[in-house]
């Protein structure tokens, strides 16, 4: 079936590297993508999102990636500091009778060393 | 702006018992959301609401879970009876329309323990 899922369940950085965090999607007609960062015994908290048409999209120290042709997404944080260490998911849109809906990856915890 | 509430925060029941949590989206969205999110893995979509309405309770198991959106703000979703596989954080969200694609936005969660 269609699905969302991430290449490496753990990434461990020092602090100052840029990470960054993959994920790959089976569902060509998605036509918008969400990371989210999920801190220990929090909801998860909107990070960037990326509408199919667009290749790249910046925010304050995170880029994502889509590549639509291999079906791949990417997070990439810049310079990650501490307080970025947490389990980052990317969530794909697909459509259900006229309204979103939502299908998460499993997750990449994200470690980050002083 | 208020974010999404949630309680309780926490709930620690037997098999075969009953719970209810609670949830008050953010004010004016039109969309809610139950997710059931299992350790270390990504949050299931359980019910979406548009309104009062169901949009969609596929993934809802409707033997034992039921969820209501009076007057379409504040929403419950119960759980009667009570299993061990229903141990998970049970997370609320809301967005603005989910007509578009808009973001989520998500409460803090309800850790049910079941023992």
């Amino acid at each position: 079936g269609e699905s969302v899922g991430l290449h490496l369940p753990t990434l461990s950085v020092q602090e100052g590297d840029n990470s960054i965090i993959n994920c790959a999607y089976s569902n060509s007609a998605s036509d918008y993508f969400i990371w989210y960062k999920q801190e220990s015994g929090k909801g998860p908290q909107f990070i960037i999102d990326i509408r199919s048409n667009m290749d790249k999209r910046q925010g304050q120290r995170v880029t994502v990636l889509l590549n639509k042709t291999v079906k791949h997404l990417s997070l990439q944080i810049a310079a990650t500091q501490p307080g970025d260490s947490a389990v980052y998911f990317c969530a794909e849109n697909k459509w259900n009778t006229g309204f979103q809906k939502l299908v998460f990856g499993t997750g990449t915890r994200l470690l980050v060393s002083p | 702006e208020a974010g999404v509430a949630q309680s309780p925060r926490y709930k620690i029941i037997e098999k075969r018992q009953s719970v209810a949590f609670w949830c008050n989206p953010i004010s004016g969205h039109a969309t809610l959301y139950w997710y059931q999110q299992i350790l270390g893995q990504g949050p299931k979509l359980l019910i979406q609401f548009q309104n009062n309405g169901v949009v969609d309770d596929s993934q809802l198991p409707k033997d034992r879970f039921s969820a209501e959106r009076l007057k379409g703000v504040d929403s419950t979703l119960k759980i009667q009876p009570a299993k061990l596989e229903d141990s998970a954080v049970y997370l609320c969200a809301s967005s603005l329309q989910a007509e578009v694609s808009y973001e989520q936005y998500f409460g803090p969660g309800t850790r049910l323990t079941v023992t």
